[in-house]
């Protein structure tokens, strides 16, 4: 398996731009999640799914934020309009359910991050 | 309010110097409490996870615990290559769904 897939790698764009960045779990996987990693803030959870649903969107710093996950194997995660204090390393996550329902105890991998940057 | 803190923020160990790393909590219904190895440009990677008070797991050099309190990354005779920032993760029972938290982390520098 690749792994889980992040595009872009990077982006660069200015103040008040859409931002969109996507993510592909690993296939069979039941959860993903959106992380943001600042040097002030460490790594932030935005938002996570179950099977497709988002179930605690309580991370997503504002309105200007949005995660959809429409099918399975993709999600994206929006910023509109972009600021420079939302500059940050983007990661997706996913995990596989693990035994006994609604208990998340498996690890998540991660992918390799999507570096923005808002000018 | 929950809250996972990790200390030191970083450490500088010589080759072969062992030591530990602290990742304490305050939430209510722990599930299960992570460690992960992140290196730079990298994302987290997953070393561990322990449920309950008691608990241990080892893995070549590293060797996590975990108390009611707390939990502790023991580094055994530390190799250049182990030189990374480890981060506690914990995931908490919340109203109606699992929460997720994770700490700052620990930066670890060995030196040859």
């Amino acid at each position: 398996d690749a792994g889980v897939i992040q595009s872009p790698r990077h982006e660069v764009t200015e103040m008040g731009q859409e931002v969109t960045l996507r993510c592909k779990p690993i296939s069979g996987h039941d959860y993903l999640f959106w992380y943001r990693q600042t040097m002030m803030r460490g790594l932030e959870l935005l938002i996570y799914f179950n099977n497709n649903v988002p179930i605690d969107d309580s991370g997503m710093p504002e309105d200007r934020f949005s995660a959809k996950m429409p099918n399975a194997s993709f999600s994206t995660l929006k910023i509109q309009p972009s600021e420079p204090r939302d500059s940050a390393v983007y990661f997706c996550a996913s995990s596989p359910m693990a035994g006994g329902g609604s208990f998340i105890g498996n690890e998540q991998f991660f992918g390799p991050g999507t570096r923005l940057t808002v000018l | 309010e929950d809250q996972v803190t990790q200390s030191p923020e970083a450490l500088r160990l010589q080759e072969g110097e062992s030591s530990s790393l602290n990742c304490s909590y305050t939430v209510s219904g722990l599930r299960g409490l992570f460690w992960y190895r992140q290196d730079p440009g990298k994302g987290p990677e997953f070393l561990f996870t322990l449920y309950s008070a008691g608990e241990e797991k080892e893995k070549e050099r590293l060797k996590a615990t975990l108390t009611k309190k707390e939990s502790f990354l023991h580094i055994t005779a530390p190799k250049p290559e182990d030189s990374a920032t480890y981060l506690c993760a914990v995931q908490a029972l919340g109203y109606n769904f699992n929460k997720f938290y994770f700490g700052s982390g620990t930066k670890l520098n060995v030196k040859p």
